[in-house]
């Protein structure tokens, strides 16, 4: 089976800009979750979408919003960009998704934003 | 609130030398489950270990063993006959049974000399 793939890998944007990034997750699995890595607050929870409904949601600013298609692929997105944007951004999928099941979250290779 | 930590922030050691990566987590959730990530300079998150909550036996698989113990919270891992590939920084997470927000310590950086 294909592991979880995200796009693009690499992305450099500037201070207002918006971006969008891509994360296809293991086939068959429903839930998808993101999270953002920084050297400073290490790794930490964005949100995380089931069945095209978001489920689950972290600490972070209305700024950063996603989605996911009935197909499971996710998408999400960061609206006018600040430099401390600047980070690698991981998503998981998992099997079902189903609370209680405690499924492993399997990540992809994340895309690294730089905003400059 | 849940939190892990992760005391040790790097540990070298000499290739074929065996490492325990320490590992505390707090909750009081008694629903839970633990996992040991590994994070290669390539960025991506490598899945290794998961532990129940409810089931506190210790196993070995290959290289790698943990030890899971309720009375201290803590989960550590040990890889025995370490090699220059097991070098990369190794996350331990916890995810509450009702939940599916992992949350990781801040993560060990383990270096394998030759």
């Amino acid at each position: 089976k294909a592991g979880v793939t995200q796009t693009p890998r690499y992305l450099i944007k500037t201070r207002g800009q918006q971006v969008t990034l891509s994360c296809s997750p293991i086939s068959g699995h429903r839930s998808v979750s993101w999270y953002q890595q920084t050297p400073g607050q290490g790794l930490q929870f964005l949100f995380e979408y089931f069945s095209e409904t978001q489920r689950n949601k972290g600490n972070f600013p209305g700024r950063f919003s996603g989605r996911q298609f009935s197909n499971s692929r996710s998408e999400m997105n960061v609206s006018t960009l600040e430099l401390g944007d600047s980070a690698l951004y991981l998503c998981a999928s998992s099997w079902t998704g189903t609370s209680g099941r405690g499924d492993t979250q399997y990540f992809g290779p994340g895309t690294r934003l730089t905003v400059l | 609130a849940q939190k892990v930590t992760q005391a040790q922030t790097e540990i070298s050691v000499v290739e074929k030398e065996d490492v325990t990566l320490d590992c505390v987590y707090e909750t009081r959730d008694t629903t839970y489950y633990l996992f040991w990530y590994k994070q290669p300079p390539s960025g991506e998150l490598v899945f290794l270990i998961r532990r129940n909550s409810f089931d506190e036996q210790n196993e070995i698989s290959g290289r790698y063993s943990w030890n899971f113990q309720k009375s201290t919270s803590s989960f550590n891992f040990t890889i025995t006959a370490s090699q220059v590939v097991d070098s990369a920084v190794y996350f331990c997470a916890l995810l509450l049974g009702a939940n599916s927000k992992l949350t990781f310590g801040k993560g060990i950086t383990l270096s394998v000399r030759p």
